[in-house]
C-alpha cells in the first residue's frame, strides 16, 4: 500500500519569505511523484510531477520540488512567496504498480501575509 | 480544449437517500477517476473507470458505485446515505488507465451535504 505524509498542516509566511514544504511517501517500488494546489474557491491543480530523470523538477509560479528516493521524500520549495500563493498545497503518491492511483497527503494550508 | 466539468455544483440529501454525481472528463481524455475529500483533509481515491470498465477501486463500501459511458463521461452513484457522507466529490481524467499512469486533471467538484 502507498501512503502520504505532510508534516506541516499550517504553514505562515511574510512575503518574499522562502517556502519549504515536507512530503514523505511510504512505497515498495518505482513511484511517479505530484505537487497540487488548490487556491481559495478554486478545484485542484497540478504544480509539477516527477516520473523519471532529473530528480529536481520545475513547476508552475516559481515552484520547484527535488525527488530524494533515500529518503522517501518529494519537498516543495519556492525561494520568494508572494500573497497569491496562498492556497493548500497537497502532495500525491502514485506507486508504478498501482494503477493510476493517486494517494495525497492530508495537505498543507498555506498563509502568506502581505 | 475543454476541462474536467462536473454537475451538480452542491447537493443537499438526507440520510438513506441515494445521489448521482456527473463528470465529464477533458477532451481526448479516456480514464475517469472518482475522489472523496472530506473537510480539513485531503482527497481519498474512489475508483477509476477505464474503458466503461472499474480499474482500481479504494476502501469504499459497495454502496459507493459507478458508471462510465463511450463518450467517457462517468456518473458516481451513492446509495443509502450516511452524514459521513458529506464531503467534496472530485472528478479527475487522464490519458492512461489500466496499469499505465499519467496526470490527473480534476474537475471542480460536487459539494455534497447529508443531512
Amino acid at each position: 500500500a502507498q501512503s502520504v505524509s505532510q508534516h506541516n498542516h499550517h504553514v505562515i509566511l511574510s512575503e518574499a519569505a522562502s517556502l519549504e514544504l515536507g512530503c514523505n511517501y511510504s512505497y515498495g517500488g518505482t513511484v511517479n511523484l505530484f505537487w497540487y494546489v488548490q487556491y481559495p474557491g478554486q478545484h485542484l491543480q497540478l504544480l509539477l510531477k516527477y516520473f523519471s530523470g532529473d530528480p529536481l523538477v520545475k513547476g508552475i509560479k516559481g515552484f520547484e520540488a527535488e525527488f530524494i528516493k533515500s529518503k522517501f521524500s518529494f519537498n516543495l520549495r519556492k525561494p520568494s512567496v508572494q500573497w497569491s500563493d496562498t492556497a493548500e498545497y497537497f502532495c500525491a503518491v502514485n506507486g508504478y504498480d498501482a494503477g493510476n492511483m493517486l494517494t495525497f497527503g492530508g495537505g498543507t494550508r498555506l498563509m502568506v501575509k502581505p | 480544449e475543454t476541462g474536467v466539468t462536473q454537475s451538480p455544483t452542491h447537493l443537499i440529501k438526507t440520510r438513506g437517500q441515494q445521489v448521482t454525481l456527473r463528470c465529464s472528463s477533458q477532451s481526448g481524455h479516456n480514464t475517469v477517476s472518482w475522489y472523496q475529500q472530506a473537510l480539513g483533509q485531503g482527497p481519498q481515491f474512489i475508483f477509476q473507470y477505464y474503458r466503461e470498465e472499474e480499474n482500481g477501486r479504494g476502501n469504499f463500501p459497495p454502496r459507493f458505485s459507478g458508471l462510465q459511458f463511450p463518450n467517457y463521461s462517468s456518473e458516481l452513484n451513492v446509495n443509502a446515505l450516511e452524514l459521513d457522507d458529506s464531503a467534496l466529490y472530485l472528478c479527475a481524467s487522464s490519458l492512461a488507465g489500466g496499469r499505465s499512469t499519467d496526470t490527473q486533471y480534476f474537475g471542480p467538484g460536487t459539494r455534497l451535504t447529508v443531512l
